[in-house]
């Protein structure tokens, strides 16, 4: 069964360093998230790509979070400097259509210290 | 601020049982509904989705749906003690893009 893949499986980081989360979504899939997770709470929409640009951020998504499909099958998110509260679970998703369910990646566990 | 509410639970039920999550959502405007399972460190998984209003069954899963109430329910039949996981209800406009509001997630427990 088709995967959405995610690497690394766990970053530490210091705080004020940049880091990217990579994601390899679904070959056939046009559609594209990250959301985060933090330790005992709810999942959170961070933003959805469609057709090479942003189709909808939410206010977490500030200007120190970037995304982009560099090559047509990576998809990354880039935090510019991370802070202690960045740390959480990223996810990475994919859909074939924006109707629809989509498949989560495995997930980064992004530890800021 | 569109809100989707779940019971943090845990919901304990006996093998063999029938487990039933609930979820409410404040946003009138909301089209399609999902249920995902969480294993504790793990990624959400999709396991149900319901469009319109009623019953959708799939193996012993049931989605059941009802807009003018604005709650989503899910039914989970013969549950077995792989099943103990948390249960999040997502939400989402029909944007096209679908941005997905989820709940905190209902913890299920069954006992052997």
């Amino acid at each position: 069964e088709p995967e959405v893949t995610q690497t690394p499986s766990h970053q530490v980081t210091q705080m004020g360093q940049e880091v990217i989360l990579r994601c390899v979504p679904i070959s056939n899939h046009l559609y594209f998230y990250w959301y985060r997770q933090i330790l005992g709470q709810k999942v959170e929409f961070l933003v959805s790509f469609y057709n090479n640009e942003i189709s909808e951020k939410s206010e977490i998504f500030d200007d120190q979070f970037s995304v982009e499909r560099p090559d047509g099958s990576n998809f990354t998110l880039k935090i510019r400097s991370t802070k202690l509260e960045d740390s959480a679970m990223y996810f990475c998703a994919s859909s074939v259509a924006g109707m629809y369910g989509y498949t989560f990646g495995s997930g980064t566990r992004l530890t800021v210290v | 601020q569109k809100e989707v509410e779940q019971n943090s639970g845990p919901l304990s039920v006996p093998e063999g049982a029938i487990a039933s999550l609930n979820c409410t959502y404040s946003d009138r405007g909301s089209q399609s509904f999902f249920w995902y399972r969480q294993y504790s460190g793990k990624s959400p998984e999709l396991i149900m989705s319901i469009y319109s209003n009623g019953d959708k069954e799939d193996g012993r899963f049931t989605a059941q749906l009802n807009k003018a109430s604005q709650y989503v329910s899910l039914l989970i039949r013969d549950s077995q003690p792989s099943d103990s996981a948390t249960y999040l209800c997502a939400v989402a406009m029909n944007t096209g893009f679908q941005k997905l509001v989820f709940g905190t997630g209902t913890r299920l427990l069954v006992s052997p």
